[in-house]
């Protein structure tokens, strides 16, 4: 019931294109869906978040839409850029926070 | 504002040795949390803390690992004996409390051999 399921595992885009990374939960106490973004030896960081009564929010090229009856979440990033390859993690938040799997994105010049 | 501070960066010892991790958080933040993070995989909670008192620790392997926070500021993670598995980075995060949003440090690679 904790899990957060993340596909794909690797994603290859090229320089412009748009990147999409999805991800399913099981838990309905989850109220809080961030992603976080993980540099090579760096820890993770916030990159967006949601909470379950909005359906999509847009910060700049990062864009998270929310299917809360399907349970179901995704994370968007458009004009992908070489400097956005890195590991993403979405994850579901409650009391405490359970990461997916993680999402290896490398974006091709 | 200064980041999660964590020290050592890295650590390489033998299986069946102790080692412990140190962790700063970001200056009034009441939770901490230790994660796990095995190559290839999401952070894993080990235990969280808000302030010094734990919150959770359900995934914690107490056979071998310890951790304590004092004063409700800094953190410390013990591991003894150390296994193979327990090769990953530990990574520690503080959050506010008040929202969710938590703050990570670079981790602490540790290799057991």
């Amino acid at each position: 019931q904790q899990q957060v399921k993340q596909s794909p595992q690797s994603l290859i885009v090229q320089k412009g294109g748009i990147s999409i990374i999805n991800c399913a939960y099981e838990n309905t106490a989850f109220d809080y869906f961030p992603w976080y973004q993980q540099f090579p030896g760096k820890g993770p960081a916030l990159l967006i978040a949601i909470r379950p009564d909005v359906s999509e929010k847009k910060e700049g090229r990062f864009t998270i839409s929310f299917n809360k009856s399907a349970k179901q979440f995704s994370l968007h990033i458009m004009d992908s850029q070489p400097g956005d390859s890195a590991t993403y993690f979405c994850v579901g938040g409650a009391q405490k926070l359970v990461f997916g799997q993680g999402t290896r994105l490398t974006i091709n010049p | 504002e200064a980041g999660v501070a964590q020290s050592p960066r890295y650590k390489i010892i033998e299986k069946r040795q102790s080692v412990a991790f140190w962790c700063n958080p970001i200056s009034g933040h009441a939770t901490l949390y230790w994660y796990q993070q095995i190559l290839g995989q999401g952070p894993k909670l080990l235990i969280q803390f808000q302030n010094n008192g734990v919150v959770d620790d359900s995934q914690l392997p107490k056979d071998r690992f310890s951790a304590e926070r004092l004063k409700g500021v800094d953190s410390t993670l013990k591991i003894q004996p150390a296994k193979l598995e327990d090769s990953a980075v530990y990574l520690c995060a503080s959050g506010t409390g008040i929202d969710p949003e938590a703050f990570f440090g670079q981790g602490t690679r540790l290799t057991v051999v």
